[in-house]
């Protein structure tokens, strides 16, 4: 079965930026979704398809995806960005949808 | 306004059964395709069970694949997930989520409802 790997933590400092990779086979070839969970709340859909945002969501984030590695963007971090971040995709050969285990977030 | 309600939740013993709902609003229901996912405590995302929309058929994860059942009830506009032979590692908050029409990346969630299997 298919396989995402994340960094179980990313620290950031306010104002900064905050890079969280997520990692499978040719990943590159599939496309990538982000969701930001903070505690106690249902997940939230920051990016899809790689890079594109829903229009509620600040531009802050962004996307990208090449290779092996698929990759969040968080520019002039909040302290209200502080949450788990879990990529998505969807494993064709299997018809499953695949999470990433997860990145917690820390705004220093 | 999209809206996604679970309910049905509680506690339940090892090998019993439960019933979960979503009910929705604000949307067309029967365009859309749905899907249930689960958190256990303290961990992260786990995808149960997708449904494609009205002519779509159901795909499950290999750890529910045989004892659970998804379907939808296009008229009230409600997702069903039945869960016989349920485990303590069932144990977990289950999400029910609509996807955009063009992709079928989760888009709406709904605040999930607390399975508990326990003795």
């Amino acid at each position: 079965s298919y396989v995402l790997t994340q960094s179980p933590s990313v620290s950031v400092a306010p104002g900064g930026t905050a890079i969280i990779t997520c990692g499978g086979s040719d990943i590159g070839s599939k496309s990538v979704h982000w969701f930001q969970q903070k505690p106690g709340q249902a997940p939230d859909l920051v990016v899809y398809d790689d890079r594109d945002r829903p229009s509620r969501i600040p531009e802050r984030f962004s996307g990208s995806n090449s290779g092996k590695t698929a990759t969040l963007f968080i520019s002039r971090v909040e302290a209200g960005d502080e949450a788990d971040y879990f990529c998505q995709v969807w494993d064709s050969s299997s018809a499953h949808w695949v999470f990433g285990g997860g990145t917690k977030l820390t705004v220093l | 306004e999209v809206r996604l309600l679970e309910s049905g939740g509680g506690l339940v013993q090892p090998g019993g059964s439960l019933r979960l709902s979503c009910a929705t609003s604000g949307f067309t229901f029967k365009n859309y395709a749905m899907s249930w996912v689960r958190q256990a405590p303290g961990k992260g995302l786990e995808w149960v069970s997708g449904f494609g929309d009205s002519g779509g058929r159901a795909y499950y994860s290999d750890s529910v694949k045989g004892r659970f059942t998804s379907s939808r009830d296009n008229l009230n506009n409600t997702l069903y997930l039945l869960m016989n032979s349920l485990r303590a590692e069932d144990t977990a908050i289950y999400y029910c989520a609509r996807s955009m029409l063009t992709t079928g990346v989760f888009e709406f969630w709904g605040l999930g409802t607390l399975v508990t299997v326990s003795p």
